[in-house]
This record gives C-alpha cells, sequence and structure tokens, in this order.
C-alpha cells in the first residue's frame, strides 16, 4: 500500500549542480503536483500534470522543470540548483478534480 | 495563490484538554481539507468538506464548513501524545481549463500535548 513514492528522502547539492526528484503513484491517479514547503509556511504549488502527456506551471515554477513519464511517474528537475531552491518538496495526486490530493512523505533538498 | 490565515499558530496543551483551531479566507472556497502533518512526512488527510454548513467528524475531529465559505474550523477533542503535529487548513483553486486544482494552504497550527 504504497500510495505516493518519492526519492530520494535527502539530498546535498552544490550551487549549480541539476537533480532530478523522482515521484511515483500506485493509486492510478490521473493528475500529480509538485509542492514546495519553506520553513513556518504552508505549501505552495510549482508544476502540475492533469493528465499523462500534459504539465502546467503553477505559482512558482521558476529554476524548475517537470517531466510526466506516464501515468504513474511524475518528475521534477533543478537544472542549476540555486540556494533560495532549499526546501522540502512533496508530490501529491488526486484521481477526480473534486478529490482530496494525497501526499508523498517529501524530498528534503538543501543547496549550499 | 489564494491567502488562508490560521490561528492559533501553536497551541500548548495538556493531554485529555479539547482544541479549537480556525482558518478563514478573504475568498470563497467550495471545498475545504484539514490535513495533519507528523514531523519528517507528508501531510494527511484528515476531513474534507463539500457543502457550506456542513459539520463532519473523524473519531475525536470535528471539522466544520462555514456558512460564508470563508472558513473553517477543526476541534480535537480528549487530546492525546499522539495528535502532536501541524495541522493545515487547505482549499483549492480551480486551473486553467479545469485541468485540476492547486491547494491555498494556511501555515499551520503547531500543536504541542503533554502526558
Amino acid at each position: 500500500n504504497a500510495g505516493v513514492t518519492q526519492t530520494p528522502k535527502f539530498q546535498v547539492l552544490k550551487t549549480g549542480q541539476s537533480m532530478t526528484l523522482q515521484c511515483a503513484q500506485d493509486m492510478n491517479h490521473n493528475s500529480m503536483y509538485w509542492y514546495r514547503q519553506d520553513p513556518g509556511m504552508g505549501l505552495r504549488l510549482i508544476y502540475y500534470s492533469a493528465s499523462e502527456g500534459t504539465t502546467d506551471k503553477g505559482e512558482v515554477p521558476n529554476g524548475y522543470n517537470v517531466s510526466r513519464l506516464n501515468k504513474r511517474e511524475f518528475s521534477l528537475r533543478l537544472e542549476s540548483a540555486a540556494p533560495s531552491q532549499t526546501s522540502v518538496y512533496f508530490c501529491a495526486s488526486h484521481t477526480y478534480s473534486n478529490q482530496p490530493q494525497h501526499f508523498g512523505d517529501g524530498t528534503r533538498l538543501s543547496i549550499l | 495563490g489564494q491567502q488562508l490565515n490560521q490561528s492559533p499558530q501553536s497551541m500548548f496543551i495538556q493531554e485529555g484538554e479539547d482544541v479549537s483551531m480556525n482558518c478563514t479566507s478573504s475568498s470563497i472556497f467550495n471545498t475545504w481539507l484539514w490535513y495533519k502533518q507528523d514531523p519528517g512526512e507528508g501531510p494527511v488527510l484528515l476531513i474534507a468538506l463539500y457543502k457550506a454548513g456542513e459539520l463532519t467528524s473523524n473519531g475525536r475531529l470535528t471539522a466544520q464548513f462555514g456558512i460564508t465559505r470563508k472558513d473553517s474550523f477543526l476541534n480535537i477533542s480528549a487530546s492525546i501524545p499522539s495528535d502532536v503535529g501541524i495541522y493545515f487548513c487547505a482549499g483549492p483553486s480551480i486551473l486553467p481549463s479545469n485541468s485540476g486544482y492547486a491547494l491555498n494552504f494556511g501555515k499551520g497550527t503547531s500543536l504541542l500535548v503533554t502526558p
């Protein structure tokens, strides 16, 4: 009963390095999302994918790219990491548009 | 995203006490969600509210969807140590082309429970 699985759980990068965060869900959900959570804040939407083959920008997309590889997998890429991207990243998914989103356990990313 | 104001920011209570927290918005929402986040984990859905005035329970938790659709309340009765965590309210904004929704989150209420 995995739900939404994110890898890695922790990562430290140097400024300028690139990295891909992975997310996979086994609930046959159509829509997938990437959020970031900064200290003392709620989550903010980076990118989303309403269905396989489509992706769109959210509230804070600058510095990120995404790929919806198939229905199960939605990856987030940092091409040139910056200290301002130090955060906890959460992937979420849901089925129909009025159903609640389910979250993974997050990737804790530090950029030095 | 839309701003949700959550209060109180933190609560420090004794086991057995009841807890109340609320969330307000300047915009109307058609759905209110309450999530709990434990340290090192992602948010877990507690209660979903879909209708103004709705009162829904999940064990010791009760949440209400405000009549104005601009607020919601969460109550926890007879708190226990495992209630410790951060509680978030969230309201959805429909994304372009009705392709899904973004969740707007409050900043959370941090709950500490002493035995």
